[in-house]
């Protein structure tokens, strides 16, 4: 299995201010993702981070809200811009592995926004 | 209609219960089906996975997959107090296709 390391584990921000969440993959891997987790609901995907290119986004999300990195196959970067409290969320990092089959989590950012 | 609905409970049982956990999808391409485990405060961890039809067996876990009644469950023999987590369905048709979830059963195993 992949071990995903996600930091950081929570956050308190205040309106306006911007988020960047890390993930460390212990092993290189060809996809990986970020999800939106909120209570009550499935996890949405926001976007598939590719490697050396742009970001894949999903409806209603953006590049200007939610820039991603992705600088190599083992790491990537979800920043949440300009936050509002619906903001508030987990987020997850997520990565494809053994032979794209499988989906691995990372542990979770937990963002509230006052 | 949703592509996955799972029963969210919240499902509560007595510590050496049997539970069970279900879901029902819409889309009969999907072929790879997956059971997560979710503590509070903590991200989703693989706790099964099946390809197609049939069952997998690990340990007191048991995942049944009917894809002509479009159905997956997730049984817990014995059940534990340290099972008590939220349980995620997920699925998806091909590799290299989009992944769907449930909403997630939050169990608690009562000592």
């Amino acid at each position: 299995s992949a071990v995903i390391s996600q930091k950081p584990s929570r956050d308190i921000c205040q309106r306006g201010t911007s988020l960047t969440i890390q993930c460390q993959v212990d092993s290189q891997v060809t996809m990986m993702f970020w999800y939106r987790q909120q209570p009550g609901q499935s996890l949405t995907l926001i976007a598939t981070a590719n490697q050396g290119s742009e970001a894949t986004y999903e409806s209603g999300f953006v590049i200007d809200k939610f820039p991603i990195s992705r600088p190599n196959l083992t790491f990537s970067t979800l920043t949440v811009s300009n936050m509002s409290p619906e903001d508030s969320s987990i987020y997850l990092c997520s990565a494809e592995a053994q032979g794209g089959e499988k989906l691995f989590f990372g542990s979770g950012t937990q963002l509230s926004v006052l | 209609q949703k592509e996955v609905e799972q029963d969210p409970g919240p499902l509560s049982v007595p510590e050496g219960a049997i539970v069970s956990l279900n879901c029902t999808y819409s889309n009969s391409a999907f072929q790879y089906f997956m059971w997560y485990r979710q503590y509070s405060r903590k991200g989703p961890e693989l706790l099964m996975y099946t390809y197609s039809s049939g069952n997998k067996e690990d340990g007191r876990f048991t995942a049944q997959v009917d894809k002509s009644s479009k159905y997956i469950s997730l049984f817990i023999r014995d059940s534990q107090p340290s099972d008590s987590a939220t349980y995620l369905c997920a699925m998806r048709g091909s590799k290299g296709n989009q992944f769907y979830f449930g909403t997630g059963t939050s169990l608690t195993v009562i000592p």
